[in-house]
């Protein structure tokens, strides 16, 4: 079974330009999730999906950044225009339905960005 | 919201050393508690985890304790071995939202 897959892996970028990011869940996983990864931190989240719902976007800087989950599968993100202190990896990650008992979350590989 | 504090940042020990790494949260409703490997360039990869029911639970080398008292769980990591070379994050959770620690850099030397 595939895991996360994410895509680009990397990605440089001058300041002010979009950027946007791929992520294909696991099959069957109803949630998705968009981390931001810095240098020597653990992630943090910015958004999560129950199916193409965002139901806890609360840290996702929405004067810049966006998502969006049409068909309830693939995942992108956005970032318009780019600063300097976004460099950083961002990770999606999938589990099974948040309803019930805490669910695994499965991480994909990242996509390392890097904003000169 | 919750706050996850990790101590050590880093540690250093010798082949077939333990290593414990702490971490402490802050709300009382937290409920679930994994801890997450990742080595250098890869994926965050869930090597153990404990629900607020259990107090400890054990997976071969590696081996997790809870107190919800005083909020605060630990890894435990025996006879490690140079593959355990890693950044470890642990986490907490109340209502599926996951909240990381900053992470250990555990090295361990042959």
């Amino acid at each position: 079974e595939a895991g996360v897959v994410q895509s680009p892996r990397y990605k440089i970028i001058e300041k002010k330009q979009p950027v946007a990011f791929w992520c294909n869940p696991i099959s069957g996983h109803n949630t998705l999730y968009w981390y931001l990864q810095n240098l020597g931190q653990g992630p943090e989240l910015l958004i999560r999906y129950e199916n193409e719902e965002a139901v806890d976007d609360s840290q996702l800087p929405k004067d810049r950044f966006s998502a969006e989950r049409l068909k309830g599968v693939d995942s992108t993100l956005k970032i318009q225009p780019a600063e300097l202190g976004d460099s950083a990896v961002y990770l999606c990650a999938s589990s099974l339905v948040a309803t019930g008992p805490y669910n695994e979350q499965f991480f994909g590989p990242g996509t390392r960005l890097t904003v000169l | 919201g919750e706050n996850v504090e990790q101590h050590p940042s880093t540690l250093s020990v010798q082949e077939g050393d333990s290593a414990v790494i702490k971490c402490t949260y802050s709300d009382s409703a937290s409920n679930y508690f994994p801890w997450y490997k990742q080595e250098l360039g890869k994926r965050p990869q869930l090597i153990i985890d404990i629900r607020s029911n259990v107090g400890e639970k054990k997976d071969q080398r590696i081996a997790v304790t809870l107190n919800k008292t005083a909020k605060h769980f630990s890894l435990h990591i025996t006879e490690t071995q140079p593959e355990d070379s890693a950044v470890y994050f642990c986490a907490s959770t109340g209502f599926q939202k996951l909240v990381f620690g900053t992470g250990t850099r555990l090295l361990v030397s042959p």
